[in-house]
């Protein structure tokens, strides 16, 4: 499976974007990008995932570079609830979907 | 359409016991897979089932071991438990149709404590 580095933690303004970068310089061409987020001692929570097009739904934005070896994650209007740990997966274990999860990056919401 | 049920919520256990957690997968799903996370660290895969059998695993010591039943519900066992045997145990679930890695859920874990 691919790496991705992410920064160790965030901070962001309530109200405004949250940008999360994510880079995954060894993806191969089958691999996935995915978002997850984790809040406090819940189950990590689906965000969105792409392969190389950028992709929107209610939640976030995903914009991957052309070479694919990089991502942000958009949560466009932050608010407290967005507080949480981001993890970045890259997935393609085709009939075998073992996600690897790194550290992630701890986002806080400041009010 | 209901979401990944994992049951109980919370679990105490001494050293060397056994311990049986339970996940149901969301409707439509037939893949179960578990994942351990300890205390700051990310989950780490245990293993996955898929229609009832193993369809991969991690780096986990056989004393971990799975079920997966006909309405691929699962569960989770684990014998003679350690110390480091404390996490938070997740269950997620996907519909493994193959060609795609499948996006999967996640339930709201299990946490375990061994004392």
């Amino acid at each position: 499976d691919a790496k991705t580095t992410q920064p160790t933690s965030m901070d962001c303004a309530e109200g405004r974007a949250a940008n999360l970068p994510c880079n995954h310089s060894t993806i191969s061409g089958n691999e996935y990008v995915y978002w997850y987020r984790q809040i406090h001692s819940q189950g990590p929570q689906y965000i969105i995932h792409g392969l190389k097009n950028n992709e929107t739904n209610e939640m976030a934005s995903l914009i991957i570079t052309e070479d694919r070896k990089s991502s942000t994650l958009i949560l466009p209007h932050a608010t407290l609830r967005d507080t949480a740990v981001y993890y970045c997966i890259v997935n393609a274990n085709f009939g075998n979907e073992k996600l690897t999860f790194g550290t992630g990056t701890r986002l806080t919401i400041i009010p | 359409e209901t979401g990944v049920t994992q049951s109980p919520t919370h679990l105490i256990k001494t050293r060397g016991q056994q311990v049986t957690l339970r996940c149901s997968s969301q409707s439509g799903h037939n893949t179960v897979s578990w994942y351990q996370q300890a205390l700051g660290q990310g989950p780490q895969f245990i293993f996955q089932y898929y229609r009832e059998e193993e369809n991969g695993r991690g780096n986990f010591p056989p004393r971990f071991s799975g079920l997966q039943f006909p309405n691929y519900s699962s569960e989770l066992n684990v014998n003679a438990l350690e110390l480091d045997d404390s996490a938070l145990y997740l269950c997620a679930s996907s519909d493994l149709a193959g060609g795609f890695p499948e996006t999967q859920y996640f339930g709201p874990g299990t946490r375990l404590l061994v004392l």
